[in-house]
């Protein structure tokens, strides 16, 4: 009954392949983010994602992409992975914005 | 556009010792206004919030809140802390009318010593 649920839990991977992190929310949620948290714990919006709208945060490279098969699910796409992508990666999920967000517990991303 | 300070990356304090952990933001607008912990490990979760009303909010575990408008802060307390309490907090706002993406504070590391 996990509300928003993340898997892998850890991933360890060489520089240069491909990786997808997914992202399952139960809760009926409108809205899903991606947060990177690096390793000084602070907490960088990449992605939001609704219904309708996807915003990006320019700084994210176009090497991560999110998809959205559907409005309970989130996924994140990298590719040509980079030593500096290593950090825990937090998929959220919310109702609005005077809602407070619901996260997952985390995908610690590693790149070797 | 909104943005959150927390003044103290890391507030050691002993067992049964009160604690403020602080929270200042940004915003030309109203906002709402979240606490979360980080237990090692794990991902956040809501302490407690404040949307409009009573400007002090009591919360999980013993935490309270209170919002001061013309200092623009979003204090955590908890009068006596526990070992158990040693974690990460995060404060957070959205924006009234703007954009619902939550911004966070770069956390405050609490540390309670026995």
């Amino acid at each position: 009954d996990t509300a928003v649920s993340q898997t892998p839990k850890y991933l360890v991977t060489q520089m240069g392949n491909d990786k997808s992190i997914k992202c399952e929310q139960n809760l009926g949620h409108d809205t899903m983010y991606w947060y990177k948290q690096d390793s000084k714990k602070f907490l960088k919006i990449m992605f939001s994602y609704n219904n309708k709208e996807l915003i990006i945060n320019e700084t994210v490279p176009n090497r991560f992409s999110p998809k959205s098969p559907d409005k309970a699910h989130l996924n994140l796409h990298i590719n040509s992975l980079e030593l500096g992508d290593s950090a825990v990666y937090f998929c959220a999920s919310n109702r609005g914005r005077n809602t407070e967000a619901f996260f997952g517990q985390g995908t610690r991303l590693t790149v070797v | 556009a909104q943005s959150v300070t927390q003044l103290d990356s890391q507030v050691p304090v002993f067992e049964e010792a009160p604690v403020e952990l602080r929270c200042n933001y940004s915003s030309s607008v109203s906002v709402y206004l979240f606490w979360y912990v980080q237990y090692p490990n794990q991902g956040l979760q809501l302490l407690l919030k404040y949307l409009s009303g009573s400007t002090l909010v009591k919360g999980i575990n013993g935490f309270e809140a209170e919002f001061n408008k013309s200092q623009t802060s979003f204090h955590l307390r908890k009068p006596s802390v526990h070992i158990s309490d040693t974690a990460e907090y995060f404060c957070a706002v959205t924006i009234s009318g703007g954009s619902y993406i939550p911004t966070f504070g770069r956390g405050t590391s609490l540390i309670v010593h026995p």
